[in-house]
Protein backbone atom coordinates (compact mmCIF):
# COMPACT_ATOMS: atom_id res chain seq x y z
CA UNK A 1 0.00 0.00 0.00
CA UNK A 2 1.16 3.85 -0.65
CA UNK A 3 2.55 5.50 2.21
CA UNK A 4 3.13 8.62 2.93
CA UNK A 5 6.15 10.39 5.23
CA UNK A 6 6.27 14.12 6.13
CA UNK A 7 9.07 15.87 7.96
CA UNK A 8 9.53 17.40 10.56
CA UNK A 9 7.03 16.11 12.51
CA UNK A 10 6.89 19.23 14.19
CA UNK A 11 8.37 22.67 13.67
CA UNK A 12 8.48 25.99 15.29
CA UNK A 13 9.26 29.18 13.56
CA UNK A 14 9.74 32.63 14.57
CA UNK A 15 7.46 34.91 13.10
CA UNK A 16 8.71 36.15 9.37
CA UNK A 17 10.57 33.15 8.54
CA UNK A 18 10.21 31.01 5.72
CA UNK A 19 10.13 27.58 6.20
CA UNK A 20 9.56 24.05 4.19
CA UNK A 21 7.97 20.75 5.10
CA UNK A 22 8.06 17.69 3.12
CA UNK A 23 5.71 14.77 1.91
CA UNK A 24 7.54 12.06 0.41
CA UNK A 25 6.08 8.78 -0.95
CA UNK A 26 7.05 5.08 -1.06
CA UNK A 27 5.26 4.70 -4.83
CA UNK A 28 4.33 7.12 -7.81
CA UNK A 29 2.17 9.64 -6.85
CA UNK A 30 -1.09 9.99 -9.24
CA UNK A 31 -2.38 13.23 -7.01
CA UNK A 32 -0.82 15.26 -4.07
CA UNK A 33 -3.16 17.43 -2.08
CA UNK A 34 -2.42 19.59 0.49
CA UNK A 35 -4.66 20.27 3.73
CA UNK A 36 -4.60 22.84 6.41
CA UNK A 37 -5.69 21.75 10.09
CA UNK A 38 -6.62 24.23 12.51
CA UNK A 39 -5.95 22.82 16.00
CA UNK A 40 -9.78 21.78 17.64
CA UNK A 41 -10.69 22.00 14.09
CA UNK A 42 -11.77 19.93 10.13
CA UNK A 43 -9.22 20.15 7.58
CA UNK A 44 -9.28 22.44 4.94
CA UNK A 45 -8.00 22.07 1.40
CA UNK A 46 -4.93 24.04 0.19
CA UNK A 47 -3.65 22.55 -3.36
CA UNK A 48 -3.77 19.75 -5.37
CA UNK A 49 -0.63 18.76 -8.04
CA UNK A 50 -0.81 16.41 -10.22
CA UNK A 51 2.00 16.56 -13.16
CA UNK A 52 5.93 15.99 -12.40
CA UNK A 53 7.36 19.63 -12.12
CA UNK A 54 3.99 21.50 -11.03
CA UNK A 55 4.37 23.96 -8.83
CA UNK A 56 1.36 25.98 -7.45
CA UNK A 57 1.36 28.93 -4.99
CA UNK A 58 -1.60 30.45 -2.53
CA UNK A 59 -0.46 33.71 -0.79
CA UNK A 60 2.47 33.03 0.47
CA UNK A 61 2.41 29.21 0.20
CA UNK A 62 3.98 27.26 -2.26
CA UNK A 63 3.48 23.78 -3.26
CA UNK A 64 5.52 22.05 -5.67
CA UNK A 65 5.67 18.17 -6.90
CA UNK A 66 9.05 16.73 -8.24
CA UNK A 67 9.85 15.36 -11.49
CA UNK A 68 9.57 12.16 -10.51
CA UNK A 69 6.28 12.20 -8.80
CA UNK A 70 7.16 10.94 -5.60
CA UNK A 71 8.35 13.67 -3.45
CA UNK A 72 6.48 17.22 -2.70
CA UNK A 73 7.32 20.38 -0.59
CA UNK A 74 4.80 23.31 1.27
CA UNK A 75 7.02 26.18 1.26
CA UNK A 76 5.83 29.23 3.45
CA UNK A 77 7.40 32.36 2.91
CA UNK A 78 7.44 34.81 5.76
CA UNK A 79 5.31 32.75 8.07
CA UNK A 80 2.71 34.81 10.12
CA UNK A 81 0.72 33.54 13.41
CA UNK A 82 -2.27 32.75 11.11
CA UNK A 83 0.12 30.05 9.46
CA UNK A 84 0.02 28.04 12.37
CA UNK A 85 -1.28 24.41 12.32
CA UNK A 86 -1.05 20.68 11.30
CA UNK A 87 -0.77 20.48 7.50
CA UNK A 88 -0.96 17.27 6.13
CA UNK A 89 -0.48 15.64 2.57
CA UNK A 90 -3.08 13.17 1.04
CA UNK A 91 -2.68 11.23 -1.97
CA UNK A 92 -4.98 9.20 -4.21
CA UNK A 93 -4.06 5.80 -3.19
CA UNK A 94 -2.89 2.92 -6.05
CA UNK A 95 -5.63 0.19 -4.93
CA UNK A 96 -8.74 1.84 -6.66
CA UNK A 97 -9.77 2.98 -3.50
CA UNK A 98 -11.59 6.52 -4.50
CA UNK A 99 -10.84 8.01 -1.28
CA UNK A 100 -7.46 9.95 -0.17
CA UNK A 101 -4.53 8.63 2.24
CA UNK A 102 -2.98 10.76 4.80
CA UNK A 103 0.41 11.42 5.64
CA UNK A 104 1.01 11.72 10.09
CA UNK A 105 0.95 15.55 9.54
CA UNK A 106 3.52 18.54 10.70
CA UNK A 107 2.24 20.45 13.44
CA UNK A 108 3.54 24.19 13.03
CA UNK A 109 4.03 26.76 15.44
CA UNK A 110 4.73 30.18 14.88
CA UNK A 111 5.80 32.21 17.73
CA UNK A 112 5.58 36.14 17.25
CA UNK B 1 -23.78 27.22 4.64
CA UNK B 2 -23.81 24.67 6.57
CA UNK B 3 -21.30 22.19 4.42
CA UNK B 4 -20.68 19.44 6.44
CA UNK B 5 -21.86 18.94 10.15
CA UNK B 6 -21.15 16.03 12.30
CA UNK B 7 -22.47 15.36 15.77
CA UNK B 8 -22.42 15.43 18.42
CA UNK B 9 -18.61 17.24 19.10
CA UNK B 10 -17.76 15.23 22.03
CA UNK B 11 -18.65 11.78 23.35
CA UNK B 12 -17.85 9.63 26.16
CA UNK B 13 -18.73 6.02 26.21
CA UNK B 14 -18.20 3.07 28.14
CA UNK B 15 -16.59 0.14 27.25
CA UNK B 16 -19.16 -1.95 24.97
CA UNK B 17 -21.72 0.80 24.58
CA UNK B 18 -22.70 1.49 21.00
CA UNK B 19 -23.45 4.46 19.76
CA UNK B 20 -24.01 6.54 16.16
CA UNK B 21 -21.58 9.18 15.00
CA UNK B 22 -24.05 11.50 12.48
CA UNK B 23 -22.68 13.42 9.36
CA UNK B 24 -25.04 15.29 6.85
CA UNK B 25 -23.94 17.34 3.78
CA UNK B 26 -26.32 19.59 2.16
CA UNK B 27 -24.29 20.06 -0.87
CA UNK B 28 -25.77 17.03 -2.53
CA UNK B 29 -21.98 15.42 -2.73
CA UNK B 30 -21.64 11.42 -3.90
CA UNK B 31 -18.72 10.80 -2.00
CA UNK B 32 -18.34 10.74 1.61
CA UNK B 33 -16.05 9.03 3.93
CA UNK B 34 -15.15 8.57 7.72
CA UNK B 35 -11.35 9.19 8.72
CA UNK B 36 -10.60 8.78 12.65
CA UNK B 37 -7.07 11.19 13.81
CA UNK B 38 -4.85 9.44 16.27
CA UNK B 39 -1.70 11.43 17.81
CA UNK B 40 1.63 10.78 14.79
CA UNK B 41 -0.85 8.65 13.08
CA UNK B 42 -2.74 10.87 10.86
CA UNK B 43 -6.28 10.46 9.43
CA UNK B 44 -6.77 6.79 8.69
CA UNK B 45 -9.97 5.89 6.06
CA UNK B 46 -12.86 3.96 8.14
CA UNK B 47 -15.18 3.63 5.46
CA UNK B 48 -16.62 5.44 2.64
CA UNK B 49 -19.62 5.78 0.07
CA UNK B 50 -19.49 7.02 -3.57
CA UNK B 51 -23.03 7.49 -3.50
CA UNK B 52 -26.25 6.56 -1.82
CA UNK B 53 -26.57 2.56 -1.46
CA UNK B 54 -23.21 2.47 -1.76
CA UNK B 55 -20.49 1.92 0.85
CA UNK B 56 -16.82 0.26 0.84
CA UNK B 57 -14.23 -0.57 3.58
CA UNK B 58 -10.97 1.86 4.13
CA UNK B 59 -7.90 0.96 5.90
CA UNK B 60 -9.46 0.74 9.79
CA UNK B 61 -13.11 -0.86 9.06
CA UNK B 62 -13.23 -3.44 12.16
CA UNK B 63 -15.46 -2.52 14.50
CA UNK B 64 -17.42 0.25 12.40
CA UNK B 65 -20.48 -0.10 10.48
CA UNK B 66 -22.00 2.51 7.93
CA UNK B 67 -25.06 3.07 6.02
CA UNK B 68 -26.09 5.50 2.92
CA UNK B 69 -29.35 5.40 2.21
CA UNK B 70 -29.54 9.23 1.32
CA UNK B 71 -27.30 11.51 -0.14
CA UNK B 72 -27.05 13.61 2.56
CA UNK B 73 -26.54 11.48 5.80
CA UNK B 74 -23.67 8.98 6.39
CA UNK B 75 -23.63 7.77 9.63
CA UNK B 76 -21.17 5.74 11.55
CA UNK B 77 -22.18 3.52 13.87
CA UNK B 78 -19.62 1.46 16.52
CA UNK B 79 -20.77 -1.67 17.58
CA UNK B 80 -19.48 -2.32 20.80
CA UNK B 81 -17.09 0.39 22.19
CA UNK B 82 -13.10 -0.45 22.72
CA UNK B 83 -10.60 2.10 24.60
CA UNK B 84 -8.92 1.48 21.12
CA UNK B 85 -11.48 3.44 19.43
CA UNK B 86 -10.77 7.04 21.54
CA UNK B 87 -10.20 8.89 18.83
CA UNK B 88 -11.32 12.34 16.64
CA UNK B 89 -13.43 11.52 13.92
CA UNK B 90 -13.61 13.39 11.13
CA UNK B 91 -16.47 13.15 8.35
CA UNK B 92 -15.82 14.42 4.34
CA UNK B 93 -17.45 15.01 1.09
CA UNK B 94 -16.68 16.10 -2.12
CA UNK B 95 -18.22 15.47 -5.48
CA UNK B 96 -17.33 14.54 -9.11
CA UNK B 97 -13.99 14.92 -10.59
CA UNK B 98 -12.89 17.03 -7.81
CA UNK B 99 -13.75 14.00 -5.39
CA UNK B 100 -10.15 14.50 -3.84
CA UNK B 101 -10.74 18.38 -2.57
CA UNK B 102 -12.50 17.26 0.25
CA UNK B 103 -15.08 19.10 2.49
CA UNK B 104 -14.58 18.35 6.29
CA UNK B 105 -16.73 18.35 8.93
CA UNK B 106 -15.28 19.72 12.59
CA UNK B 107 -14.91 16.55 14.06
CA UNK B 108 -16.07 14.78 16.77
CA UNK B 109 -13.96 13.86 20.30
CA UNK B 110 -14.54 10.13 21.23
CA UNK B 111 -13.55 9.07 24.55
CA UNK B 112 -14.16 4.81 25.58
CA UNK B 113 -13.34 4.38 29.21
Amino acid sequence: SQELEQSPQSLIVQEGKNLTINCTSSKTLYGLYWYKQKYGEGLIFLMMLQKGGEEKSHEKITAKLDEKKQQSSLHITASQPSHAGIYLCGARPDTGRRALTFGSGTRLQVQP
Amino acid sequence: NAGVTQTPKFQVLKTGQSMTLQCAQDMNHEYMSWYRQDPGMGLRLIHYSVGAGITDQGEVPNGYNVSRSTTEDFPLRLLSAAPSQTSVYFCASSYGQSREKLFFGSGTQLSVL
